[in-house]
């Protein structure tokens, strides 16, 4: 039973770029949340995706934006990358519909993102 | 809003110690409480998670951790630790009508002496 796979495991970008990430949800899990978590900080929710729409979303600006696919798999692109953008970036999976108690947040390693 | 509080960044303990990690909750509801533990170039792996019933709840790798309402605290323990305890420890709560938007808190660092 796969878990949550995320790729690239490592990226360096440059200033002004854009970057696209990618993550796999846990075999059965609909439900995909990205987190940013920047060193020595705990993760941070940046958005939420569930039947292809985003459903929720933390304080984060418009450069980071998403998307999920049919097959429930997610990206997170951001635009006009910043040095501050610089952090590890997990997704994590869920099943919406048996409710939060019985499934949880599955997090994939992340993608460590470095802005230059 | 919600919010976590760790006020310990970093503990150090001897093998074969008791351990306790603090975490203390701001939340309007009745809350979802989590641990996850975190080793370096990993993601989150959930140690154990609260959502209502016997406030002393079991998790993995002999890990518990009590909730306690007057206090707004859930604090975890483990009665022996093991050098590969050793990683960084997150306490998070969450809302089953926000499945995935939990909030964090900024970790603990577990050290662990031979």
């Amino acid at each position: 039973d796969a878990g949550v796979t995320q790729s690239p495991t490592h990226l360096i970008k440059t200033r002004g770029q854009q970057v696209t990430l990618r993550c796999s949800p846990k075999s059965g899990h609909d439900t995909v949340s990205w987190y940013q978590q920047a060193l020595g900080q705990g993760p941070q929710f940046i958005f939420q995706y569930y039947e292809e729409e985003e459903r929720q979303r933390g304080n984060f600006p418009d450069r980071f934006s998403g998307h999920q696919f049919p097959n429930y798999s997610s990206e997170l692109n951001v635009n006009a990358l910043l040095l501050g953008d610089s952090a590890l970036y997990l997704c994590a999976s869920s099943l919406r519909k048996t409710g939060y108690h019985n499934s949880p947040l599955h997090f994939g390693n992340g993608t460590r993102l470095t802005v230059t | 809003a919600q919010s976590v509080t760790q006020p310990d960044i970093h503990i150090t303990v001897s093998e074969g110690a008791s351990l306790e990690l603090r975490c203390n909750y701001s939340y309007g509801a009745t809350p979802y409480l989590f641990w996850y533990v975190q080793s370096p170039g990993q993601g989150l792996q959930l140690l154990l998670k609260y959502f209502s019933g016997d406030t002393l709840v079991q998790g993995i790798k002999g890990f518990e951790a009590e909730f306690k309402r007057s206090q707004s605290s859930f604090n975890l323990r483990k009665p022996s630790v093991h050098w590969s305890d050793a990683a960084e420890y997150f306490c998070a709560v969450g809302a089953n009508t926000n499945a995935g938007k939990s909030t964090f808190g900024d970790g603990t660092t577990l050290t662990v002496k031979p």
